[in-house]
């Protein structure tokens, strides 16, 4: 069964700081991979996603996210965070035989501090 | 645009009530999801559907039932709403057969039961 962990419930960086945010995925076979970002009282919306080919996936927003087959992880990065970017922040991991379904972590929430 | 309606934002119901959330999707999407959130732990999996008629129980069906008659719209209903099912409940749509697509979520409704 496919499982993902986000190591980290809270992060709180500075505006204009760096950002990486964890995710560690457990799946047989090559994965779809997902970043999603949800900001409060909103739904789930796809910051990107990896499926296959160049393991350095940009997404919306300013966000980056590198594929590492060897350490299993997926882990989203930004190189100056704006204070908008404060929310929570969900990786997933799809089964590439799995009719669609996905698998999600727990969430990191991201605070940015003035 | 993909865009994927909830019927209610919040909803207030009463312990013992059958409850009915109602969801669609615009984009003749095959695959439709139930979810529910909360803090901790995530988003988990209550029911998909496929296509018309069809469903599958996800991670934590016990408590819910779930109708689609219509590609478009997959309603979630609580047969007997219990405090316990107070929560935000997230409705998604994917299409089919399509190499890592992503899920596209509606904006949420928070559940109170009291």
């Amino acid at each position: 069964a496919q499982s993902v962990t986000q190591p980290d419930i809270h992060i709180t960086v500075s505006e204009g700081a760096s950002l990486e945010l964890r995710c560690n995925y457990s799946y047989g076979a090559t994965p779809y991979l997902f970043w999603y970002v949800q900001s409060p009282g909103q739904g789930l919306q796809l910051l990107l996603k990896y499926f296959s080919g160049d393991t350095l996936v940009q997404g919306i927003k300013g966000f980056e996210a590198e594929f590492k087959r060897s350490q299993s992880s997926f882990n989203l990065r930004k190189p100056s965070v704006h204070w908008s970017d404060a929310a929570e922040y969900f990786c997933a991991v799809g089964a590439r035989t799995n009719a669609g379904k996905s698998t999600f972590g727990d969430g990191t929430t991201l605070t940015v501090k003035p | 645009d993909v865009k994927v309606t909830q019927s209610s934002r919040y909803l207030v119901k009463r312990t013992g009530e059958k409850v009915f959330l109602e969801c669609v999707q615009d984009m003749d999407h095959e695959n439709m999801f139930w979810y529910r959130q909360d803090p901790g732990l995530g988003l988990r999996l209550i029911y998909f559907s496929y296509d018309v008629k069809m469903k599958e129980k996800g991670d934590i069906p016990e408590g819910y039932s779930v109708s689609r008659e219509k590609k478009e719209r997959f309603s979630l209903i609580l047969e007997s709403a219990s405090t316990n099912q107070t929560s935000m409940y997230l409705c998604a749509s994917s299409q089919q057969g399509r190499v890592g697509d992503e899920q596209f979520f509606g904006p949420g409704t928070r559940l109170t039961v009291l």
